[in-house]
């Protein structure tokens, strides 16, 4: 069974726009991560959340934890065509483990 | 660095066939993850280790085995591939339980 669930599946916006993609979660977690995966690659860590936070910043790139709510939001700013990839939260439910969603497919057309 | 290495890339077997999938990481950490992704599915763990000699069982272990003998490698085995072990398996490591997980660039093995 799968903790986090990415939406929506897939999103193709205009360059310049702003993308955001949200998860939902099930269980108290420790930490919940967002992470990127080009077309053929690995993935690629983004940011890592606590649970005692409710929002952090890197670059472009704006995440947003709702504990009561159980998800988080990923907002990326002024999208690039290299941003077009998948997206993957994972959140780690004090286990010894992450569970990872299914992804959303972001498209940003030039 | 290299960071996190996978063997091989690529690989094509027939049903019943075994074969070895190793994972290398330069960066001395602790815990070492077995993924695999199918379409629409994400990735869903196979097998982990948080240390040198232990292995355990992730959410798909059947049909897998591991080894951690050395700190900086982590096994993959499959003993008698069958169709729907086809998919692309990652490998990531991690130095503890609460960090970001860096990954390999992943395996495509497909058993006809």
């Amino acid at each position: 069974s799968q903790q986090g669930e990415e939406d929506p599946q897939a999103l193709s916006i205009q360059e310049g726009e702003n993308a955001t993609m949200n998860c939902s979660y099930k269980t108290s977690i420790n930490n919940l991560q967002w992470y990127r995966q080009n077309s053929g690659r690995g993935l690629v860590h983004l940011i890592l959340i606590r649970s005692n936070e409710r929002e952090k910043h890197s670059g472009r790139l704006r995440v947003t934890l709702d504990t009561s709510k159980k998800s988080s939001s990923l907002l990326i700013t002024a999208s690039r065509a290299a941003d077009t990839a998948s997206y993957f939260c994972a959140t780690d439910n004090y286990g010894q483990n992450f569970v990872f969603g299914p992804g959303t497919r972001l498209s940003v057309l030039p | 660095n290299a960071g996190v290495t996978q063997t091989p890339k690529f690989r094509v077997l027939k049903t019943g066939q075994s074969m070895t999938l190793l994972c290398a990481q330069d960066m001395n950490h602790e815990y070492m993850y077995w993924y695999r992704q199918d379409p629409g599915m994400g990735l869903r763990l196979i097998h982990y280790s948080v240390g040198e000699g232990t292995t355990a069982k992730g959410e798909v272990p059947d049909g897998y085995n591991v080894s951690r003998l050395k700190k900086q490698n982590f096994l993959l085995g499959l003993e008698s591939a069958a169709p729907s072990q086809t998919s692309v398996y990652f490998c990531a490591s991690t130095p503890g339980r609460f960090h970001e997980q860096y990954f390999g660039p992943g395996t495509r093995l497909t058993v006809t």
